[in-house]
């Protein structure tokens, strides 16, 4: 089955740093991976996506992902966190043996601290 | 603006009266989706419509129940809300055709059982 884990519950950093989310999956094919934000009392919201093509991805707000075939990662990236990044970030991947449903990870909360 | 709509946004009900939970979108979507949301955790998949052909999750509780009676709406019916049943309700879309379409989330319907 496909799936993502997301190993980190909670990531801390403070303004103006890098910071760095991490997403590992198992799929059996060819992955189709996304990431989604979600602020309090909100619904998701999409920030990118990798089908096929360049390893790098570049979303909306700033943020970037890399795919790792070789290390089934693919970790989201902001080379400069904002306070208002705060939020709580999933991780998906579409599930091509079951009706493409979106398999979300547990998701990791991100706290950037002024 | 294309989006999701989903009203109410806070709906507050008694143990055991049913209530229904709306959802519309203007993106002309073929899959509508239902999930729930307990407490930041990851957004669990209740059922979906790909066209008008419904798809159940297995683990849906008969308590849940879907009708979407044209392509822009879709409707969740809660028959016999417990307190177990408390949580956010996001309503999402797709296009299908590919595994490379994201989804589009509504807002979310917070509901509160008393």
């Amino acid at each position: 089955a496909q799936s993502v884990a997301q190993p980190e519950d909670q990531v801390n950093v403070a303004e103006g740093n890098p910071l760095t989310v991490k997403c590992t999956y198992s799929v059996s094919g060819n992955p189709y991976l996304f990431w989604y934000v979600q602020y309090p009392n909100r619904g998701l919201q999409f920030l990118l996506k990798y089908i096929t093509g360049d390893n790098l991805v570049k979303g909306s707000y700033g943020f970037e992902a890399e795919f790792n075939k070789s290390q089934t990662s693919f970790h989201l990236k902001k080379p400069s966190a904002l306070v208002s990044d705060s939020a709580l970030y999933f991780c998906a991947v579409r599930d091509i043996n079951n009706n493409n449903d979106m398999r979300f990870g547990a998701g990791t909360r991100l706290t950037v601290k002024p | 603006d294309a989006m999701v709509i989903q009203n109410p946004r806070y709906q507050v009900t008694q143990f055991g009266k049913p209530v229904t939970l709306s959802c519309s979108q203007t993106l002309n979507h073929n899959v509508m989706y239902w999930y729930q949301q307990k407490s930041s955790q990851a957004p669990k998949l209740l059922f979906h419509y790909y066209d008008k052909d419904f798809n159940n999750e297995a683990d849906t509780p008969d308590n849940f129940q879907s009708r979407r009676p044209n392509t822009s709406f879709c409707f969740l019916d809660i028959r016999s809300p417990g307190l177990g049943d408390a949580a956010m309700y996001l309503c999402a879309t797709s296009r299908s055709g590919t595994s490379g379409y994201e989804q589009y989330f509504g807002p979310g319907t917070r509901l509160t059982v008393t």
